[in-house]
């Protein structure tokens, strides 16, 4: 079975840009959260959708948004990029949205603001 | 709010050597979760062991075990008979239990420890 997949694998955005990044969760998991990860440092909270809704949010100003569609599969939205957004972008997947189950995450995208 | 405290930023170890990782984590929650994952570079987060605070018993898959000390609120990693594929980040996560729909699923990590397995 495929695992969590992610696109584009690397991106470049100029400052005030906007970017979308998508995500598939595994076939099955309906459960999708979305994670920063800045150079050298943890992974960071974004969002968490189950069964297309929200069903957590972190500390990330409003120009941060997402979505998860019927198929569960999963889109992240940045708009007016800034320098300090450059960062790994993660998505991980589970069966269901409760706390405990294994999260399996995708191989990222790379984003870069210059 | 939980924190997750990883103090050692980079660690070696010979090849067959064991090491330990540390982790010391802040919650006020009675039950949750805590997991070590694996980052190797330019490659995907994998799970390598998980622990419910409910369980006395420290959890161990193969070479990886735990030494969780809900008291002291520590939760560190083994790793025995190092092996040189097992050079990588790892981080140190909490997770709450469900209440409802909020919050659930929010994996907190650490500022992860660096490992190189030397040969």
């Amino acid at each position: 079975d495929a695992g969590v997949t992610q696109s584009p694998t690397h991106l470049i955005k100029t400052r005030g840009q906007q970017v979308t990044l998508r995500c598939s969760p595994i076939s099955g998991h309906k459960s999708v959260s979305w994670y920063q990860q800045v150079l050298g440092q943890g992974p960071q909270f974004i969002f968490q959708y189950y069964e297309k809704e929200e069903r957590g949010r972190g500390n990330f100003p409003d120009r941060f948004s997402a979505r998860q569609f019927p198929n569960y599969s999963s889109e992240l939205n940045v708009n007016a990029l800034l320098l300090g957004d450059s960062a790994l972008y993660l998505c991980a997947s589970s069966l269901i949205g409760a706390g405990g189950y294994e999260q399996y995450f995708g191989p990222g995208t790379r984003l870069t603001v210059t | 709010a939980q924190t997750v405290t990883q103090s050692q930023p980079e660690m070696s170890v010979q090849e067959a050597e064991t090491v330990t990782l540390s982790c010391t984590y802040d919650t006020s929650e009675n039950n949750y979760y805590l997991f070590w994952y694996k980052q190797p570079p330019s490659r995907q987060m994998i799970l390598v062991i998980r622990q419910e605070a409910y369980k006395q018993q420290n959890a161990t898959e193969n070479r990886f075990s735990v030494n969780f000390q809900k008291a002291a609120k520590s939760f560190s990693l083994k790793i025995s008979d190092s092996q040189l594929g097992d050079t990588a980040m790892y981080f140190c996560a909490f997770m709450k239990p469900s209440h409802g729909s909020s919050n659930t699923g929010k994996l907190i990590f650490g500022q992860g420890t660096t490992l190189q397995v030397k040969p």
